[in-house]
């Protein structure tokens, strides 16, 4: 069975910190996903890496994948407000079904 | 471009009672994906559709609940009977293609149920 585990699993902060959040397996995924979802809305997704070691940046949010591809990670730079969301890694398998697989999720709180 | 619909938006029903739900994708989009979410928890596929055919309903507890896409656009989600358990929110979403590493799920609201 595969498994993403995401760390922390809550986070608080004040504006203008910065923060990361891990996305971790012990199963090799084809591309990893990075979802934000706000209360009573479905996940919208934020950006999908496909090669290991790759580097996507997003006006302040920096994602990784790993070089293994088993394990991702999202950086937030001088976090805002409206960052405030639950965080999910998805991780896609099964070739020519195009599966996801979500992660436990990150609750990220950003306190004005 | 119109988004995934789904309804109701909400239900509370009693433990042992049949609740369906409604999902309407993406015009064009060939896939359809039901998720379940436990609070908490990230999204868990129950079935997921290609056209108006069953790809993956793996982790779908037939005892249950059962989906169907008929002529491959809306598709209903049925729980019969419910349990305390199934309380969660059940998510919509569908993609243009399958079959594409990078290609992009749409998710609907979703319908949260409760179970009591």
């Amino acid at each position: 069975t595969q498994l993403l585990e995401q760390s922390p699993q809550f986070l608080s902060i004040q504006e203008g910190e910065n923060l990361t959040v891990y996305c971790n397996s012990s199963s090799v995924f084809s591309s990893l996903q990075w979802y934000r979802q706000e209360p009573g809305e479905g996940p919208v997704l934020l950006v999908t890496v496909v090669t290991g070691g790759e580097v996507k940046k997003l006006k302040r949010l920096t994602f990784q994948f790993g070089d293994a591809r088993k394990d991702s990670s999202l950086h937030i730079t001088a976090a805002q407000t409206g960052d405030t969301g639950l965080y999910l890694c998805a991780g896609a398998y099964g070739g020519a079904t195009n599966k996801l697989i979500f992660g436990t999720g990150t609750l990220l709180a950003v306190q004005p | 471009e119109a988004g995934v619909a789904q309804s109701p938006r909400y239900k509370i029903i009693e433990k042992r009672q049949s609740v369906a739900f409604w999902c309407n994708p993406i015009s064009g989009h060939a896939t359809l994906y039901w998720y379940q979410q436990i609070l908490g928890q990230g999204p868990k596929l129950l079935i997921q559709f290609q056209n108006n055919g069953v790809v993956d309903d793996s982790q779908l507890p037939k005892d249950r609940f059962s989906a169907e896409r008929l002529k491959g656009v809306d598709s209903t989600l049925k729980i019969q009977p419910a349990k305390l358990e199934d309380s969660a929110v059940y998510l919509c979403a569908s993609s243009f293609r399958q079959g594409f590493l990078t290609d992009t799920q749409y998710f609907g609201p979703g319908t949260r149920l409760t179970v009591l």
